[in-house]
This record gives C-alpha cells, structure tokens and sequence, in this order.
C-alpha cells in the first residue's frame, strides 16, 4: 500500500527493554522524521533525517536511536525503555528541495505503554 | 528559537456555529513556513494547508479559510458553519526555510480542542 506506515501500533513493553518501532513510507521522500505526543506538550520533534545515513536530533532525543540505512525506512529504538517514554509516536515524511519546506504527512502512530 | 502559542486550549460551538482558532507564531527569520494539521478522534494527523511567508492573502477552501497576517504574527483558521465531523483538535505549526538541513522542522503549538455539538 502507498503511503506511511507504523509498526507496531501498540505496544506494551517493560521498563529497562529496548524497543524499536519501524516506519516505512513509499513516496520515496527525501525527510523523515519522529514526534512524540503527550498531553499538554503538542508534538514534539525526537529525530529528523535529511537523507539515507543522515540524521539528526530533535527537540527530545534523550534516550532515543535512529538509523536510515535506506530512504524508505526510517526505525526509532528506545534502547533502555522508561516510563517517561509512555507516549504516542508519529513518524512523517516530505519532500525536500533546498529553500522551500514541504508539508509532513503522517503515519497513524504507534502508542506505548512502558509498565 | 521558533515558538507556535495557540492560546485557546478547547473551544465547544453549537453545529452551523462559525469558529475561529488562533495561532500566533514567533520566529527570526524572514522566510518561514506556517501548517494547519487536523486530529481527528481517530488519532491520525491530517494535512490541511501550507503557507509561506511571503503569500499574505487569505486562502478559502470550502468551509475552511485562513487569514495570515505578518504585522500580528498570526495565522488563524476559521470554520464556517462548523459540522460534527469538525471536531478535533487542530495544530498550528510553523517550519523556518530549509538553509542548511533544517528543512521542514516543524515546531507545533499545543492543540486547540474543538467540540462541535449537534
């Protein structure tokens, strides 16, 4: 299917494990990026990627790996899960051309539950 | 720093009401971006419109129209005639040019609430 997709949609995992949630967007998108949403605080930004093997961290990266050895996927890793990290994850993706700023569009989250 | 204050946190209309949310945004840059995104109960995050910094006219699109004003910093969105499936909360988000990789960083503000009641 075209579009952006988020695996696992739910996940409830346990203080201390490493989880890894994956993104997959088929429009070939040169952005890609992972929000977090929590209560009160909107969407904020963990981690943007410009390029394969080219990231960088957002407002909220603490705790936080990403990788994109391929355009097309782009996986977020909580190494050593907390409970503070209990949140819904979006990942999006845009164009990227140099001067102008695309709209995101988004994949439909991935909520978290860390016991 | 690029900063997206939507200062109503819930508004509930009354259907075929009209509403206004606002959105004020803070940035030092002289081109940027601004983003309207819808959330319906659903939880999925839905585009509705872009708006670079040097287009200032207002922009209609069905019931839907956005009034962009550089001299207040404000970018506010209007439903006329508000519908149930209206209700959601709506994010005002604000990206500065892309210079030097930064492209397309959003930074939201924190949601405005909208309950349309029958």
């Amino acid at each position: 299917d075209a579009g952006i997709t988020q695996s696992p949609r739910y996940k409830i995992t346990e203080t201390g494990r490493q989880v890894t949630l994956m993104c997959h967007q088929t429009w070939s998108h040169s952005y890609m990026f992972w929000y977090r949403q929590d209560l009160g605080h909107g969407l904020r930004l963990i981690y943007y990627s410009a390029a394969a093997d080219i990231t960088d961290k957002g407002e909220v990266p603490d705790g936080y790996v990403v990788s994109r050895s391929k355009t097309e996927n782009f996986p977020l890793t909580l190494e050593s899960a907390t409970r503070s990290q209990t949140s819904v994850y979006f990942c999006a993706s845009s164009e990227g051309l140099a001067g102008l700023s695309y709209e995101q569009y988004f994949g439909p989250g991935t909520r978290l539950t860390v016991t | 720093a690029q900063k997206v204050t939507q200062a109503q946190t819930e508004i509930s209309v009354v259907e075929k009401e009209d509403v206004t949310l606002d959105c004020v945004y803070e940035t030092r840059d002289t081109t940027y971006y601004l983003f309207w995104y819808k959330q319906p109960p659903s939880g999925e995050l839905v585009f509705l419109i872009r708006r670079n910094s040097f287009d200032e006219q207002n922009e209609i699109s069905g019931r839907y129209s956005w009034n962009f004003q550089k001299s207040t910093s404000s970018f506010n969105f209007t439903i006329t005639a508000s519908q149930v499936v209206d209700s959601a909360v709506y994010f005002c988000a604000l990206s500065e040019a892309w210079v030097t990789g930064a492209n397309s960083k959003l930074t939201f503000g924190k949601g405005i609430t909208l309950s349309v009641r029958p």
